[in-house]
């Protein structure tokens, strides 16, 4: 059965400091992924989507993640983060109309 | 072009009572979807429809019931709340030849 793991539930990270959040997947085909930032009180915004194509996807809010199929992951980097930041973060993968979810990681900025 | 919309967007149930969560979209999407989000948690699909007409069942069906007799509503009803459905409800969309789902701002539902 098609799967999304985020392993970590909550990440703390200094202002200014880089940020990898981690996601691995589990789907038979070539999978559509996504990474969604909800906000504290807000709904969900798409940060960025892989189809097909380049590995490296760049989103909004100076986002990107990479797509490595031998390691069925697609990890979400940001070089810098602001406090602005500081949100829930989840990673979704398509499986026939339908988004399976990963739990979330809950991003802390440290000023 | 407002997306999609949700109404409430805050509400307060007895156990027992019964209400009806609005969701509409005006982006002409054929898919529409029902999650909720318990604290802490992901999301589980209530119910999903794939069209005017057609519905079925997510992860997390019990104690709903979906309509969608157009393209633009797909409202969601609660019939005998109890507290297991306090959470906060997302109503989202997609167009056939996307794959982005597009959410609503959520209806934040408690039942005491």
């Amino acid at each position: 059965a098609q799967s999304v793991t985020q392993p970590d539930i909550h990440i703390t990270v200094s202002e200014g400091a880089s940020l990898e959040l981690r996601c691995n997947y589990s789907y038979g085909a070539t999978p559509y992924l996504f990474w969604y930032v909800q906000s504290p009180g807000q709904g969900l915004q798409l940060l960025l989507k892989y189809f097909s194509g380049d590995t490296l996807v760049q989103g909004i809010k100076g986002f990107e993640a990479e797509f490595k199929r031998s390691q069925s992951s697609f990890n979400l980097r940001k070089p810098s983060v602001h406090w602005s930041d500081a949100a829930e973060y989840f990673c979704a993968v398509d499986s026939n109309y339908q988004l399976i979810w990963g739990a979330g990681t809950k991003l802390i900025i440290k000023p | 072009n407002a997306g999609v919309t949700q109404t409430p967007k805050f509400r307060i149930l007895k156990i027992g009572q019964s209400m009806t969560l609005q969701c509409t979209q005006d982006m002409n999407h054929n898919y529409m979807y029902w999650y909720r989000q318990d604290p802490g948690m992901g999301l589980k699909l209530i119910y999903y429809s794939v069209g005017a007409g057609i519905t079925d069942k997510g992860e997390v069906p019990n104690g709903y019931n979906v309509s969608r007799s157009t393209t633009e509503d797909f409202p969601l009803r609660l019939e005998l709340a109890a507290p297991s459905q306090t959470s906060v409800y997302f109503c989202a969309s997609r167009g056939t030849s996307e794959n982005e789902q597009f959410f609503g701002p959520g209806t934040r539902l408690t039942v005491l």
